[in-house]
């Protein structure tokens, strides 16, 4: 079992609409959690954190369910340049390393 | 402008004939990593290093080599590549290890490697 488990998607979706991600990690001893974003062709770029208590950046929510370890991104009011492929990541308890899962496709179509 | 630099950003080779990959930060980051990506399989940490000359093995080292002798600088060595290190390869760095918390790391563009 992978460490980090995304689906893959792709999950295409109409300009305007609300989309969620789920990733789950098998890791419990796991600390921190982001979400990078991957545009095509293009390096991984922070998108946010994931906080337990939720936290929220504009049209993006992130949030952290630690009993069932997983964590979501909800966006909100897609736009075509949300388009890309959302990495999930773990830092593991030793905190040299991030664990990243293989992402997962999104596609807006206007 | 704070970079990360990957040189080739493309290559094709043959099987057993040796490559570099640079990588160069201008950030005076200490820890700095390289990563593989492959389709389905995501991005897997290859070698990864906290500081000059301290470098430690990832999750996929095998057929690979590192070296830090200076801060800014991080090579990937293919001694002798093989079809399976056909991938997506990036260098990436953070501020230190304490920093990785936070979760930011800065990625170059990416090296993509053929090995015929």
């Amino acid at each position: 079992r992978k460490e980090v488990e995304q689906d893959p998607g792709p999950f295409n979706v109409p300009e305007g609409a609300t989309v969620a991600f789920n990733c789950t990690y098998s890791n419990s001893a796991s600390q921190s959690f982001f979400w990078y974003r991957q545009d095509c062709r293009k390096e991984p770029k922070l998108l946010m954190s994931v906080y337990s208590s939720g936290n929220e950046d504009g049209r993006f929510t992130a949030q952290l369910n630690r009993a069932s370890q997983y964590i979501s991104l909800l966006i909100r009011d897609s736009k075509l340049s949300d388009s890309a492929t959302y990495l999930c990541v773990v830092n593991r308890r030793n905190g040299n390393k991030l664990v990243f899962g293989a992402g997962t496709i999104l596609r807006v179509k206007s | 402008e704070a970079q990360v630099t990957q040189n080739p950003r493309y290559l094709i080779t043959v099987t057993g004939k040796k490559l570099t990959v640079t990588c160069s930060q201008n950030m005076n980051h200490e820890y700095m990593s390289w990563y593989r990506q492959d389709p389905g399989l995501g991005l897997r940490q290859i070698y990864y290093s906290m500081n000059v000359e301290v470098t430690d093995k990832g999750d996929v080292p095998e057929g690979y080599k590192v070296s830090r002798k200076e801060k800014r600088n991080f090579p990937l060595i293919l001694e002798s590549p093989s079809p399976n290190q056909t991938s997506l390869y990036f260098c990436a760095t953070a501020g230190g290890v304490g920093t990785l918390n936070t979760g930011e790391l800065f990625f170059g563009e990416g090296s993509r490697l053929t090995v015929l």
